[in-house]
This record gives structure tokens, sequence and C-alpha cells, in this order.
């Protein structure tokens, strides 16, 4: 059964660097683009890069979304911690017509 | 600027039914697929259905496959969710997202619950 599967939470302090993982359970990574969305509480989630690396228009240069095939798992980024970036982060990606989500990853800010 | 706004939620039976729409504006709304992705109280997001431009193809995700239909109007800039034989695990809040590829819009969502 193919999945995403994400750490529970993330914590480290503002200005810092932090990556939340992605690891697909089955096929390879690299077959199908990988998207991260930010959910702050209470609000819908937005986009923070799609197709493996992208920012969409308006998303800080600290955000940067990558692949690593050996480990087969996608990574998201953030550098130089900022309070606002605490919230929830979900991966997605594709299999076999389904669009599937990662279980999300809580990230704190210190 | 893009908006998508949900309505139809509230509270419904164990195997009642509810249809959900989606109102957007600021695109061209024909020109996009277009998709419905829930979320449990407390939970992940999960994807639900999605539907071409032109409703030529639709995909659902297992969980709800037969009990769900996704459908768009595209002269009234609307999408749909009829959603059939609901179950206590159907509750969340169902969000309208615009599909380019990924989600890159997202209405605020709707609660939908499931109790008698």
């Amino acid at each position: 059964n193919f999945m995403l599967t994400q750490p529970h939470s993330v914590s480290e302090s503002p200005g810092k660097t932090v990556t939340i993982s992605c690891n697909c359970s089955s096929g390879s990574i690299a077959s199908n683009y990988v998207q991260w969305y930010q959910q702050r509480p209470g609000s819908a989630p937005t986009p923070v890069i799609y197709e493996d690396n992208k920012r969409p228009s308006g998303v800080p240069d600290r955000f940067s979304g990558s692949i690593d095939s050996s480990s087969n798992s996608a990574s998201l980024t953030i550098s130089r911690l900022r309070a606002e970036d605490e919230a929830d982060y979900y991966c997605q990606s594709y299999y076999s017509g389904n669009r599937v989500f990662g279980g999300g990853t809580k990230l704190t800010v210190l | 600027e893009v908006q998508l706004v949900e309505s139809g939620g509230g509270l419904v039976q164990p195997g009642g039914s509810l249809r959900l729409s989606c109102v957007v504006s600021g695109f061209t709304f024909s020109s996009f697929e277009m998709a419905w992705v829930r979320q449990a109280p407390g939970k992940g997001l999960e994807w639900v259905s999605d539907v071409s431009s032109s409703s030529s193809t639709t995909h659902y995700a297992d969980s709800v496959k037969g009990r769900f239909t996704i459908s768009r109007d595209n002269a009234k800039n609307s999408l749909y969710l009829q959603m059939n034989s609901l179950r206590a695990e159907d509750t969340a809040v169902y969000y309208c997202a615009r599909r380019w590829g990924h989600f890159d819009y997202w209405g605020q969502g709707i609660l939908v619950t499931v109790s008698s």
C-alpha cells in the first residue's frame, strides 16, 4: 500500500534551519512530483513547494524542496526560521491515479 | 482575486446524504481541474475526489468510491460533492481546491458531522 511517512513533529529555534522528511513506502519517489503544503491553525492549507522544488509566487526563498532517490524520500527545508513558520506541513504525491498526502508534521518554533 | 467558497455542510445522521457546493471566482473555472480534500477533526489531510475541467474524468479515493459523486457546472462556476450513505468516519472539514498539477488554491472549508 502506497504511503508517505512524515515525522509527527519537529522543533527548532528561530533563525535556525529545519528539514522535514517524507518517505515513500513503495515505488520511486522520483516517479511523480512531490508537493508541500503549510497549514496554520484554523486555516486552509497553502502550497509552499510544488513539483519537487518550485516555490509558488509569494513564498519566501527560505523554503526549499528536494528529492533523494537513494533514500526514496522528499524533504522540505526551511532556513532562517521565524515564529510565523510554526504550522503543520504535509507532503503530497500521486500513486495509481490517487493523490496521496503524508500524515503531516507539526513544526514548533521554540 | 481567486476565491472558493464552500457551502452545504452540517449535521447528518449515519446513512444519510448531503450535497456540498463550492462557488468560485477570480479565474476561468472551466479551464481547471477541481478537487475535494477533507480533514477529520485533529487529523491530517485526505484527498477525496477530483474532476477534469470538462467533467470527462473523475477520480475517487477508495474510502468514498461508490458513495460520493463529484460534479461541476462550468456555467455556474460551481463544484459539487454528493455524499450518500454517510458514515461517522466521514466527519471532517471538506475543502474545495483548484488543481493545477498541485492544489494551488483552497477554500476555507465546510464542516460535515455524521452523528445520530
